[in-house]
């Protein structure tokens, strides 16, 4: 039983085209995240939705659009992908409120490539 | 401007002896610092926390210490073990209930049997 899933796990695309990355989890958690690991290895966040609200919105072109359709869920949508957008995408999900310091769990990452 | 940064990209250890990961960070007002290892393929996997009102913890061979004047964390590993072998990310928390991490780059450890 996977705790946070992610699919699909490798992605190549070219540019301009529009992609959608899926993430879902069955640990019960209120907050989801994505984050963006560059080529330089940063984990960078992007969003996160606590309980289907968005909570947080780094400076993130806004052709990547999360949708949360349950809190089980976070998805994110990239519109026009460009060549700097080719990163390891990863989906996490934590416990809200002061369970929050065990810290989260990651899906397995989503390789996009953008040509 | 990273807050949080792992200085050294690698480090290689023999088995059985101890490792040390480095960490430092320029916010004062983190209030949580965890450690993730992550393998190759894999998302990261959290290992350890500690509050930024110790300055120590411990879970079995892994000890982190805080050093606030310094702002500097270390992840003790002993005795290291071959599967011990990963990538190892620092990580801090603001403060805010938005469960927000920074996280350093990351040190790839390598335990040689």
């Amino acid at each position: 039983d996977t705790a946070v899933s992610q699919t699909p796990k490798y992605l190549v695309t070219q540019m301009g085209n529009d992609k959608s990355i899926k993430c879902e989890q069955n640990l019960g958690h209120d907050t989801m995240y994505w984050y963006k690991q560059d080529s330089k290895k940063f984990l960078k966040i992007m969003f996160s939705y606590n309980n289907k609200e968005l909570i947080i919105n780094e400076t993130v072109p806004n052709r990547f659009s999360p949708k949360s359709p349950d809190k089980a869920h976070l998805n994110l949508h990239i519109n026009s992908l460009e060549l700097g957008d080719s990163a390891v995408y990863f989906c996490a999900s934590s416990q809200g409120g002061e369970q929050r310091h065990y810290g989260y769990t990651f899906g397995s990452g989503t390789r996009l490539t953008v040509v | 401007d990273q807050q949080v940064k792992q200085n050294s990209p690698s480090l290689s250890v023999q088995e059985g002896r101890i490792s040390i990961l480095n960490c430092d960070y320029t916010n004062s007002m983190f209030d949580y610092f965890l450690w993730y290892k992550k393998y190759p393929a894999e998302g990261p996997t959290f290992l350890i926390s500690i509050s930024s009102i110790k300055d120590k913890n411990e879970d079995g061979r892994f000890t982190v210490f805080l050093n606030k004047s310094a702002k500097h964390l270390s992840l003790h590993i002993v005795p290291s073990q071959p599967g011990d072998s990963a990538v190892y990310f620092c990580a801090a928390s603001e403060g805010s209930n938005t469960g927000k991490l920074i996280f350093g780059q990351g040190t790839t450890l390598q335990v040689k049997p």
